[in-house]
């Protein structure tokens, strides 16, 4: 069974840091790429960055590029997302999501975590 | 970027009715279009993907279609368990959700 499980978020002044973690399990972490996925309250989902399956190609939405940094220790069965120059606006729930189709990131989200809330606020 | 629309919201239809939401995206984006499920509480769920495939264990009552611009999702049979809000995800560039339909139980 696919397991996906956050952990890091919390309460953060505006440009401050935070780092989450993801902790996989139940598939071959290494043969898959991984994303971050946000939602803040009462909105739709939000894209915010991807990685390829051996740590290679890494993408970030306009939004949070130069300020979240996407990585991955295969050993570990890990996913992070350090998060830098937090704003308001990044208030949100975290999800970190598998692909669906292997190493490559296609962006279709097949498994999510639970969620990590993040509160960006003073 | 390519921007979703998706109507109607919100949808409120009867158990047993047949219902279609409706995504639109603002250039052509193939098939590369999936839908999620969200449930109050709960992470997206994955229910279509390439426009027209269901994954492996949603019911065979979802079914989406649709290619280009024009995509649809299709409840053949509303259950009160479908009670939730419908995203579309286009992949074609970088992901970009829709807006959600929230539907509802008459």
């Amino acid at each position: 069974e696919v397991q996906l499980l956050e952990s890091g978020g919390g309460l953060v002044q505006p440009g401050g840091s935070l780092r989450l973690s993801c902790a996989a399990s139940g598939f071959t972490f290494f043969n898959y790429a991984m994303s971050w996925v946000r939602q803040a309250p009462g909105k739709g989902p939000e894209w915010v960055s991807g990685i390829g399956g051996s740590g290679g190609g890494t993408y970030y939405a306009d939004s949070v590029k130069g300020r979240f940094t996407i990585s991955r220790d295969n050993s570990k069965k890990t996913l992070y997302l350090q998060m830098n120059s937090l704003r308001d606006e990044d208030t949100a729930v975290y999800y970190c999501a598998k692909e669906r189709y292997g190493v490559v990131v296609v962006n279709t989200f097949e498994y999510w975590g639970q969620g990590s809330l993040v509160i960006v606020s003073s | 970027d390519i921007q979703m629309t998706q109507s109607p919201s919100p949808l409120s239809a009867s158990v047993g009715d047949r219902v279609t939401i409706t995504c639109q995206a603002s250039q052509d984006i193939s098939n590369y279009l999936n839908w999620y499920q969200q449930k109050p509480g709960k992470a997206p769920k994955l229910l279509i993907y390439d426009a027209s495939n269901l994954q492996t264990g949603v019911p065979s009552r979802f079914s989406g279609s649709g290619s280009g611009t024009d995509f649809s999702l299709t409840i053949s049979s509303l259950q009160p368990e479908d009670v939730a809000t419908y995203y579309c995800q286009q992949y074609d560039s970088l992901p970009f959700f829709g807006p959600g339909t929230k539907v509802e139980i008459k």
